[in-house]
């Protein structure tokens, strides 16, 4: 079974400008979760998407959006971009039976560099 | 706000020797998983503890939940260079609520 993939894995991009992250999960995986990831800060969570609906959000202004397509592959934008923006962001997949103590599966991540 | 308190933050240590490390909160967890991240990679669970005080084995390593279900370590014994990594532990609740990392424990370990 193929893991999760994340594209592009790397991006460098201008403040003021935006982005768009793609997380595919786990075929059969309804949940997708995104993370960020700062030496400072650890991985913080952003959003989770279940079957095209947010689920839970964090405590992220709204430049940061996501959305959940049928298929569960899960997009997030970052809009109107900061030097703090500058991260490793994670996608992690999971089956999403109901249980929290199931395993969620990340992907690689997509490291942005924001200048 | 739940906080998960990981601790050393950085473990350097010689190939060989045996070492500890915490996560500790102020909270009740319904369960805890342990996370190992490699660079350029995303963390890959190592285990889940669900019960107080239970302890688990994964080869060299061993994990224990405390018997409040608030903190949690790591034992691991005789580090090889292929321990080396960023060990994250991440506490969950019941329902569908996010898990709350820690910050992690970044181990070196030096041949």
């Amino acid at each position: 079974k193929a893991g999760v993939t994340q594209t592009p894995r790397y991006l460098i991009k201008t403040r003021g400008q935006q982005v768009t992250l793609s997380c595919s999960p786990i075929s059969g995986h309804r949940s997708v979760s995104w993370y960020q990831q700062t030496p400072g800060q650890g991985l913080q969570f952003l959003f989770e998407y279940f079957s095209e609906t947010q689920r839970n959000k964090g405590n992220f202004p709204g430049r940061f959006s996501g959305r959940q397509f049928s298929n569960s592959r899960s997009e997030m934008n970052v809009s109107t971009l900061e030097l703090g923006d500058s991260a490793l962001y994670l996608c992690a997949s999971s089956l999403a039976s109901g249980g929290r103590s199931e395993t969620q599966y990340f992907g690689p991540g997509t490291r942005l560099l924001v200048l | 706000t739940q906080l998960l308190e990981q601790s050393p933050q950085f473990l350097s240590i010689q190939e060989g020797e045996n070492l500890t490390v915490y996560c500790n909160s102020s909270s009740v967890f319904s369960s805890l998983q342990w996370y190992r991240q490699e660079p350029g990679e995303g963390p890959v669970l190592l285990v889940t503890v669900v019960t107080g005080g239970e302890v688990k084995k994964l080869k060299r390593l061993t994990f224990q939940f405390g018997d409040a279900r608030k903190d949690s370590s790591l034992h691991i014994t005789a580090a090889q260079p292929g321990d080396t990594g960023l060990y994250l532990c991440a506490g969950a609740n019941s329902g569908n609520t996010p898990l709350v990392f820690g910050k992690g424990t970044r181990l070196s370990v030096i041949a």
